[in-house]
């Protein structure tokens, strides 16, 4: 069974600049998790999507955001690209739902933007 | 809200020597706890996690670790480290109801010295 797959794998824009980011989830998960891995700030929570609706947002500034597919497959849009944007952005998955809790989460390779 | 402190950045332990990484969790309410491990450029793959089914549990490559209310640890170990434990190991925590957000430390890196 495949899983979670992100792409691209690596990233380089300028500061200003807008990218998208994109994230399959493993077969059957209808959860989606985005987060952040900037060097020194450890793994920060984006955003959770979940049956195509937003569920829960870190404390990040509106110009990240993102979206969920049909197919469950996510987005992360992040515009006006700054400096410390620079990190390794990482998807998880998982089977969802808003009850039960202690889902495991499953991490895709990740996304390393590098902004200059 | 949920947080997670690992003491120690870095550990190093030799080949063969048990490997102990401390996690302490603050939660108001009962936790779900796990553990994952990071290789260099790659993502996270869980080891294990706490549930509330058993306190001590089992997870991949020899880990377990053992959920301690009365301390608010969930502190992982090996018996015997060997050379490919070398990674990083992050504890997250979150909540026991509905699909949460992950909480993770600050992670613990971990050398083992041949």
């Amino acid at each position: 069974e495949a899983g979670v797959t992100q792409s691209p794998t690596h990233l380089i824009k300028t500061r200003g600049q807008q990218v998208t980011l994109r994230c399959s989830p493993i077969s059957g998960h209808t959860s989606v998790y985005w987060y952040q891995q900037a060097l020194g700030l450890g793994l920060q929570f984006l955003l959770w999507y979940d049956e195509g609706e937003e569920r829960n947002r870190g404390n990040f500034p509106p110009r990240f955001s993102g979206r969920q597919f049909p197919n469950y497959s996510s987005e992360l849009n992040v515009n006006a690209l700054e400096l410390e944007d620079s990190a390794l952005y990482l998807c998880a998955s998982s089977s969802g739902g808003l009850a039960g809790g202690g889902d495991t989460q499953y991490f895709g390779p990740g996304t390393r933007l590098t902004v200059l | 809200a949920q947080s997670v402190t690992q003491l120690g950045s870095h550990v190093s332990v030799s080949e063969g020597a048990l490997v102990l990484l401390r996690c302490n969790y603050s939660s108001s309410v009962p936790p779900y706890l796990f553990w994952y491990v990071q290789y260099p450029n790659q993502g996270l793959q869980l080891l294990l996690k706490y549930t509330s089914a058993a306190t001590l549990v089992k997870g991949i490559n020899g880990f377990e670790a053992e959920f301690k209310k009365s301390e608010t640890s969930f502190h992982l170990t090996k018996p015997s480290a060997h050379m490919s434990d070398a990674a990083e190991y992050f504890c997250a925590v979150s909540a026991n109801f509905g699909n949460e957000k992950l909480t993770f430390g600050t992670g613990t890196r971990l050398t083992i010295i041949p």
